[in-house]
């Protein structure tokens, strides 16, 4: 299993270019969230899915969208890029049924660079 | 505002002895705890968990309490050692609603370094 995996894994932007960034996650989970870390700020929750072609919003929404038209994938979209949007952005998934601890697995980051 | 707060931006302990990270809450409806680990450049691993119905788990080196009348858990580590140096977050959950499940909210981490 590859768990969840993130593609790409650096990406360079100019201000007002779009891009996509995808997760993917082969264990089957219900839900998946995208989160960004800036220094300093932990980690906080952008966009999240409770499952196929669901999205909700997190603490810091804007500026993005998202879609999850499969269970697997989940994709976040930059319109157009601002430099506030460089960050390290971290998609995870977990398992929402009898699970014991509910842990969200993550993948291993995308580093966006906006100038 | 931070309904999670991890108040010890770093922490540094010498191999073998305990280390103790600590985490406040304010929402009274997280109904679960849990700690990541990361390393540089990696994403977040899960370490260990409690449900608000306990006040302590036990995995190992590691235990996690919990006081809920003080809204406020902490994470010891005996005995410490220098691969334990990473970033430490706390995380709760908490429902969001018949559409939105759940979520958790992040603390914003404390940095342990653990010296030889």
């Amino acid at each position: 299993n590859a768990g969840v995996t993130q593609t790409p894994k650096f990406r360079v932007l100019k201000t007002g270019q779009s891009m996509t960034l995808l997760c993917a996650q082969d264990m089957n989970h219900e839900y998946m969230y995208w989160y960004r870390q800036d220094p300093g700020m932990g980690l906080r929750l952008i966009h999240y899915s409770v499952g196929e072609g669901t999205t909700a919003k997190g603490e810091v929404p804007d500026g993005y969208n998202v879609s999850r038209l499969k269970k697997q994938n989940f994709l976040l979209g930059l319109e157009s890029a601002a430099p506030s949007q460089t960050s390290v952005y971290f998609c995870a998934s977990s398992y929402q049924g009898l699970a014991k601890t509910y842990e969200q697995y993550f993948g291993p980051g995308t580093r966006l660079t906006v100038t | 505002d931070q309904q999670v707060k991890q108040n010890s931006p770093s922490l540094s302990v010498q191999e073998g002895r305990i280390s103790i990270l600590n985490c406040d809450y304010t929402n009274s409806m997280f109904d679960y705890f849990l700690w990541y680990k990361k390393y540089p450049a990696e994403g977040p691993t899960f370490l260990i968990s409690i449900s608000s119905i306990k006040d302590k788990n036990e995995d190992g080196r590691f235990t996690v309490f919990l006081n809920k009348s003080a809204k406020h858990l902490s994470l010891h580590i005996v005995p410490s050692q220098p691969g334990d140096s990473a970033v430490y977050f706390c995380a709760a959950r908490a429902f969001r609603g018949k559409n939105s499940g759940y979520a958790l909210n992040f603390g914003k981490g404390t940095s342990l370094l653990v010296t030889p």
